[in-house]
């Protein structure tokens, strides 16, 4: 099977601007979550994504969001871009069973001029 | 908040010695799984131990969990160059219906492995 996917790999905005990331989770998972990485702040889960509702939510503000697609393919979006948002953001697909591996993709690194 | 901590933060060694990493965890879980990520990529899944397992094996990789001390450890046998890497352990949130697909990760140990 191929495995999670994730576009663009890399990305540069500037404050103020908004950006939309896309993974593609492995065929027949139906479970995505997302996870921001910073040196600062380490792997912290933004949200899950299961059959297109979002189940679960992490501690980040509003404008931080995301949605999950009929195939699972899944978009997290961050609107007006701060410096801090500069992060590694990761993908992670599973079946959604709470017992179950998470597969990660290689991660779109996002920098904030 | 960080749930799994990882100790050591960093940890250098030769080629073909083993490599122990620790991780404490603060709640109950249902299980916990390592990862490995190289310099900035992808998390890659090594193994996953649930909580009524005590040992793990896999290939060189070894993984002991002691739910009472709330504690795991990574053992990497005869290491190798390629091994280097930051480690993660990462826990669930000890829900007993779906939605508990939160993990919440250590920061991790860098592990160097010198050729």
């Amino acid at each position: 099977k191929a495995g999670v996917t994730q576009t663009p790999r890399y990305l540069i905005k500037t404050r103020g601007q908004q950006v939309t990331l896309s993974c593609s989770p492995i065929s027949g998972h139906r479970s995505v979550s997302w996870y921001q990485q910073t040196p600062g702040q380490g792997l912290q889960f933004l949200f899950e994504y299961f059959s297109e509702t979002q189940r679960n939510k992490g501690n980040f503000p509003g404008r931080f969001s995301g949605r999950q697609f009929s195939n699972s393919r899944s978009e997290m979006n961050v609107s007006t871009l701060e410096l801090g948002d500069s992060a590694l953001y990761l993908c992670a697909s599973s079946s959604g069973q709470y017992t179950d591996t998470q597969y990660f993709g290689p991660g779109t690194r996002l920098t904030v001029l | 908040s960080q749930q799994g901590e990882e100790d050591p933060q960093a940890l250098s060694i030769q080629e073909g010695e083993n490599a122990t990493m620790n991780c404490s965890y603060k709640t109950s879980i249902n299980n916990l799984q390592w990862y490995r990520q190289n310099s900035g990529r992808g998390l890659v899944h090594l193994i996953l131990i649930r909580s009524n397992e005590r040992e793990k094996h896999s290939g060189r990789l070894r993984v002991t969990l002691d739910t009472s001390k709330k504690s795991s450890s990574l053992l990497i046998t005869a290491s190798r160059a390629a091994d280097t890497a930051s480690y993660f352990c990462a826990t669930d949130g000890g829900g007993t219906q779906g939605g508990s697909e939160k993990l919440v990760f250590g920061k991790g140990t860098k592990l160097t492995v010198n050729p």
